[in-house]
């Protein structure tokens, strides 16, 4: 199975913020990776797929870039409503894992 | 608009039974593939089964192969997840979820709001 790690599993930040969050896969998934956001009590939300294709809808702050193994989110100008946890899920080969996420909070 | 809303969840015994639906609309149902994702209380998300809209393919995780099944009804525009031998490590939020795109896309893009299933003594 491919397992996919993120960091840091804390950000603490401030509105205005540039702020990048890590997601590795233990081999190599091409650009197979998507980034969800999710808030209390709600479902995911999806915001990039193929690793840097932003979702129709999302905000242009939101970026995505890497390959292979190493992949990174970019929010550009943090946000009031990007206080969120944020998830990487590859979708390259079954089971289709899921980063422990990250928490981006009020500094 | 897509609107996938689970039902049947509930608390259950462990080693107890549970089937969970989900009802989708606003969408050609038969054209997508769909998948079941959970989270327990304050955890991550975990992907734990796929169906093909064509063919039927099925996948698993491996927590739950074995013990559930999922399923769908196109001609009710439904999706089920059969849940046997359920363990409290089974307690989570279940999701439905809809494929990005026609065909074999194993891209999640829109989920429902959940339904809670606690196994519990």
């Amino acid at each position: 199975d491919i397992q996919m790690t993120q960091s840091p599993s804390t950000l603490s930040a401030s509105v205005g913020d540039r702020v990048t969050i890590t997601c590795r896969a233990s081999q190599s998934i091409t650009n197979w990776l998507a980034w969800f956001q999710q808030k209390p009590g709600k479902a995911p939300k999806l915001l990039i797929h193929t690793a840097s294709t932003l979702e129709s809808g999302v905000p242009s702050r939101f970026s995505g870039g890497g390959s292979a193994t190493e992949f990174t989110l970019t929010i550009g100008s943090l946000q009031p409503d990007d206080f969120a946890t944020y998830y990487c899920q590859q979708y390259s080969n079954y089971p289709f894992t899921f980063g422990p996420g990250t928490k981006v909070d009020v500094e | 608009e897509v609107q996938l809303v689970e039902s049947g969840g509930g608390l259950v015994q462990p080693g107890g039974s549970l089937r969970l639906s989900c009802a989708a609309s606003g969408f050609t149902f038969s054209a997508y593939s769909m998948n079941w994702v959970r989270q327990a209380s304050g955890k991550g998300l975990e992907w734990i089964s796929y169906i093909s809209g064509s063919t039927s393919a099925t996948y698993y995780a491996d927590s739950v192969k074995g013990r559930f099944t999922i399923s769908r009804d196109d001609a009710k525009n439904s999706l089920f997840l059969q849940m046997n031998s359920l363990r409290d490590e089974d307690t989570a939020v279940y999701y439905c979820a809809r494929a990005a795109v026609t065909g074999a896309s194993w891209l999640v893009a829109y989920w429902g709001q959940g339904t809670l299933v606690t196994v519990s003594s």
